[in-house]
């Protein structure tokens, strides 16, 4: 079964500390990783995802097939960062191109504080 | 450009009813998703509108059914309102000219709150 765990709901971290929210995916095929991410009274956004590689908001996240896990990752935390991350896989295979169906996490609530 | 957005913000029904949400795509797009967040859960996907079609669904029954209109907008409908029922119901569109992964944006949602 295709599932996405995010075993914290909650991280409370100090301003300038290191945060690592932490994801745990099962599929069956090549998957296609996400983080999105809930601001106060914001709608849900897209962080990052792993095809890209890229660091967003300090944020980065590294595909394990291994350890079948997606965590992210921000060196010093930051108050602004304080939000509800959601990890997502992709659900491909009976979609064509133009369609994608995400499988969310629960989300694991971020506590900055100062 | 003009992002994603749905209406009602808010609905309270009681159970049985039936009930319509409306969701607009943002400018470009052609492919709109469904989800349910239940209090406390991700998002959970219902089904994906492209073309006006039908294009994958999740596991949720037939009484939840949907449309998209030739301007790419789209429907949400749920018959015979169960007390589960109660989430919040997130819209996302995406568009199929950009490549492989289509990032979807969502709106604000509809809170549905059924007694």
């Amino acid at each position: 079964a295709q599932r996405v765990t995010q075993p914290e709901k909650l991280l409370s971290v100090f301003k300038g500390a290191p945060v690592e929210l932490k994801c745990n995916y099962s599929y069956s095929g090549s998957p296609e990783l996400f983080w999105y991410v809930q601001y106060s009274r914001q709608r849900l956004q897209l962080l990052l995802r792993h095809i890209s590689r890229e660091s967003i908001k300090g944020f980065t996240a590294d595909l394990n097939k291994g350890e079948t896990s997606f965590h992210l990752k921000k060196p010093f935390a930051q108050e602004e960062d304080s939000a509800m991350y959601y990890c997502a896989l992709r659900r491909g295979t009976i979609f064509n191109q133009a369609g994608t169906a995400l499988i969310f996490g629960k989300g694991t609530t971020l506590s900055v504080s100062s | 450009e003009t992002g994603v957005t749905q209406s009602p913000t808010h609905l309270i029904k009681t159970r049985g009813q039936q009930v319509t949400l409306r969701c607009s795509s943002q400018s470009g797009h052609n492919t709109v998703s469904w989800y349910q967040q239940a209090l406390g859960q991700g998002p959970q996907f219902i089904f994906q509108y492209y073309r006006e079609e039908e294009n994958g669904r999740g596991n949720f029954p037939p009484r939840f059914s949907g449309l998209q209109f030739p301007n790419y907008s789209s429907e949400l409908n749920v018959n015979a309102l169960e007390l589960d029922d109660s989430a919040l119901y997130l819209c996302a569109s995406s568009s199929s000219a950009s490549g492989a992964y289509n990032e979807q944006f969502f709106g604000p949602g509809t809170r549905l709150t059924v007694l």
